[in-house]
């Protein structure tokens, strides 16, 4: 089984809808994050957590909300999806002490 | 602020050896990582290395670091056809920062 899952792993939607992509995983690690990745652009950090009750911006958190439930879960909320949230959306976590990350597969999102 | 920068495309010949650069900025970066991205898949840890070595074998892989230049390379020797991929290279404090910044990625084409 893998080790971060995402649902879904593709939406398609509406401008204006509310969306949420989920994230779990069974690393056991406190640090989980969620990326945007735009063709050419690489990784876009939105949000990250260090544990449970700790919860911060990224570089592009405008438009986006999260939810650390619990250690292994970690969701990401668009309120009101626009076009220009199209985008491949990832989410991972990282282990002490090089912080290596491990990813999740993908939730392949797009706004109509 | 940090950056990394890494050229967009490379094509080699199935059996040469590929070489893919990296530049970084942030002279504080502590581990230095390769990642790879295979089409509809998340990113998977290649390789990182630690700020103090210059150079790390594994297998098919040498990662290189110069650490005046802030440059990094990864060679994959006897490149093959399933090495076709996207590579980013990024950069962290570890544990002691707070996120790892990431390049915008090379994409890797292997002429059979």
């Amino acid at each position: 089984d893998a080790d971060v899952t995402q649902t879904p792993r593709n939406r398609i939607t509406k401008t204006g809808k509310r969306i949420m992509l989920e994230c779990s995983q069974t690393k056991g690690h406190d640090r989980m994050y969620w990326y945007r990745q735009d063709p050419g652009l690489g990784l876009q950090l939105i949000y990250y957590s260090f544990d449970v009750k700790d919860i911060n911006k990224g570089e592009i958190s405008d438009g986006y909300s999260v939810s650390r439930q619990a250690q292994a879960k970690f969701s990401l909320s668009l309120e009101s999806a626009i076009p220009n949230q199209t985008a491949l959306y990832f989410c991972a976590t990282s282990a002490p002490p090089a912080d290596t990350q491990y990813f999740g597969p993908g939730t392949r999102l797009t706004v109509l | 602020g940090e950056d990394v920068e890494q050229s967009l495309f490379l094509s080699v010949r199935e059996g040469d050896s590929s070489v893919i650069n990296c530049t970084y900025t942030d002279s504080s970066s502590t581990y230095l990582y390769w990642y790879k991205q295979e089409p509809g898949a998340g990113l998977q840890l290649l390789t990182y290395i630690f700020s103090n070595m210059d150079m790390k074998q594994d297998q098919r892989l040498t990662v290189l670091l110069n650490k005046k230049d802030k440059h990094l390379s990864l060679r994959i020797a006897d490149t093959q056809t399933g090495d076709s991929a996207i590579y980013f290279c990024a950069e962290s404090m570890g544990t002691g920062g707070f996120k790892t910044i990431f390049g915008a990625g090379t994409r890797l084409f292997v002429k059979a």
